[in-house]
């Protein structure tokens, strides 16, 4: 079946300093890339996507690369700020069932 | 935030009650799920729906049941409750297929089987 493998599962960054999570998954059939942030007792929220017709997409301090001949996709978050600190998840949707696996989890702390 | 609510947000229950949270959205999709959220695991799938009457497992399905009689309204029951389904759950709704749509999440329910 889908797997999902997420790393770290803890990271500290200083605060200004860039961030990196990795997902790696095994179904090749796969086309869509989310990365969600939930913050401490809040909900998940969807921070950026991408799909794969492209390898790289940015929003203001916040990217999700992907490489889809090594199936991994990645979240970098430069100018790491307090407001960063939250956990992270990448998820893989399987559109042959509707079913979306998520990756553990990363928690994220920004150090002052 | 999505039209998506929970209830109740919080409940503590006894093992071997059923139990029954509700999910409710007023956004008209097509796709609700169930997920739980426990240390370690991040979120599970339980079951989801694709359309009223239709529904399907997740990956960790088991002691869970749902129903869907209502486009905006997604139930799910355990049966029995045990202490291994103490944990928070959160339902999420999407447009479509997940393969094409993000999902939003609602504000979750913790619950505690004592």
């Amino acid at each position: 079946g889908e797997n999902v493998e997420q790393h770290p599962s803890t990271l500290s960054v200083q605060e200004g300093d860039s961030a990196v999570i990795k997902c790696t998954y095994s179904d090749s059939a796969s086309n869509y890339f989310p990365w969600y942030k939930q913050e401490l007792g809040k909900r998940p929220q969807l921070i950026i996507d991408i799909r794969s017709n492209v390898g790289e997409k940015k929003d203001q301090r916040i990217a999700v690369t992907l490489n889809k001949t090594a199936k991994h996709f990645s979240l970098h978050i430069t100018e790491t700020q307090p407001e960063d600190s939250a956990v992270y998840f990448c998820a893989i949707p399987r559109g042959r069932d509707d079913k979306i696996i998520f990756g553990k989890g990363t928690r994220l702390h920004i150090l002052p | 935030d999505a039209g998506i609510t929970q209830s109740p947000r919080h409940k503590v229950t006894e093992t071997g009650t059923p139990v029954t949270l509700r999910c409710h959205q007023t956004e008209n999709h097509r796709y609700m799920y169930w997920y739980r959220q426990d240390p370690g695991h991040g979120l599970r799938l339980i079951h989801y729906s694709y359309g009223v009457k239709d529904t399907d497992k997740g990956e960790v399905s088991d002691g869970y049941s749902v129903s869907r009689s209502k486009t905006e309204d997604f139930l799910l029951t355990l049966e029995s409750a045990t202490s291994s389904q103490t944990s928070v759950y959160f339902c999420a709704i999407s447009e479509s297929s997940p393969e094409l749509y993000e999902q939003y999440f609602g504000p979750g329910t913790r619950l505690t089987v004592t």
